[in-house]
């Protein structure tokens, strides 16, 4: 079964609107991390923001914010005044304790496009 | 700056060489990670290390093995390299905590391989 699911393989979106990435997981695991990267076209992976299992308060990092629904295990990535170079991949990870810490489990990804 | 590095950007083989792609990080981390990254997939862990000589299989493994001989160096050996290997590679870090330490992972800028 699919740990991580982004069920929007490709959006556009309007330059200055805000955009919506969703992102559901599967855990039985009551302590995990979630993690949202950005890959641009020139293919390295940019953090961009995290939320803890156990964190009161959605996470925000600037024009990125996390709408962290715990009940229905979603945490949806939502970008507010989409700029041109927003336009990339965004893939959505999740972090479950193991033995070691930290193994990452990625979504399929969603490719976003700002249209100007 | 904190930084990952990979060998190659780009590499092409033929099929059946042994093919080393090598991954090294300046910040000290235990954890490394090799992935494959394939469209409609995204990234698939390989293997990872939570130290020095010490390894665990990720999620597909199969045709693969890794070296980690010094703290900062994980190498990533296609024994006998197959088409179906041909594909993004990305070399990540990170550091080791609790489950509750914000832990991202660092990524390196990949390797597109292709065998021939």
């Amino acid at each position: 079964a699919q740990k991580i699911t982004q069920t929007q393989p490709g959006m556009f979106v309007q330059e200055k609107e805000a955009v919506t990435l969703d992102c559901t997981y599967d855990t039985s695991d009551p302590s995990y991390g979630l993690f949202w990267y950005k890959q641009p076209s020139s293919g390295e992976m940019i953090f961009l923001i995290y939320q803890g299992s156990y964190d009161q308060q959605n996470a925000t990092e600037g024009r990125y914010s996390l709408n962290f629904q715990k009940a229905r295990k979603s945490a949806n990535l939502v970008i507010s005044a989409s700029q041109l170079g927003d336009s990339a991949m965004y893939f959505c990870a999740m972090r479950e304790s193991d033995n070691y810490g930290q193994n990452f489990v990625f979504g399929p990804g969603t490719r976003l496009s700002v249209l100007p | 700056d904190v930084k990952v590095t990979q060998s190659s950007r780009y590499l092409v083989k033929r099929t059946g060489e042994k093919v080393f792609l090598e991954c090294v990080q300046d910040m000290d981390h235990e954890n490394m990670f090799w992935y494959r990254q394939d469209p409609g997939l995204g990234l698939r862990l390989i293997y990872f290390s939570y130290d020095v000589k010490m390894k665990e299989k990720g999620d597909i493994p199969e045709g693969y093995s890794v070296s980690r001989e010094k703290k900062e160096r994980f190498s990533l050996i296609l024994e006998s390299a197959s088409t179906n290997q041909t594909s993004m590679y990305l070399c990540a870090s990170s550091v080791r905590g609790g489950y509750e330490v914000y832990n991202e992972q660092f990524f390196g800028p990949g390797t597109r391989l292709t065998v021939l």
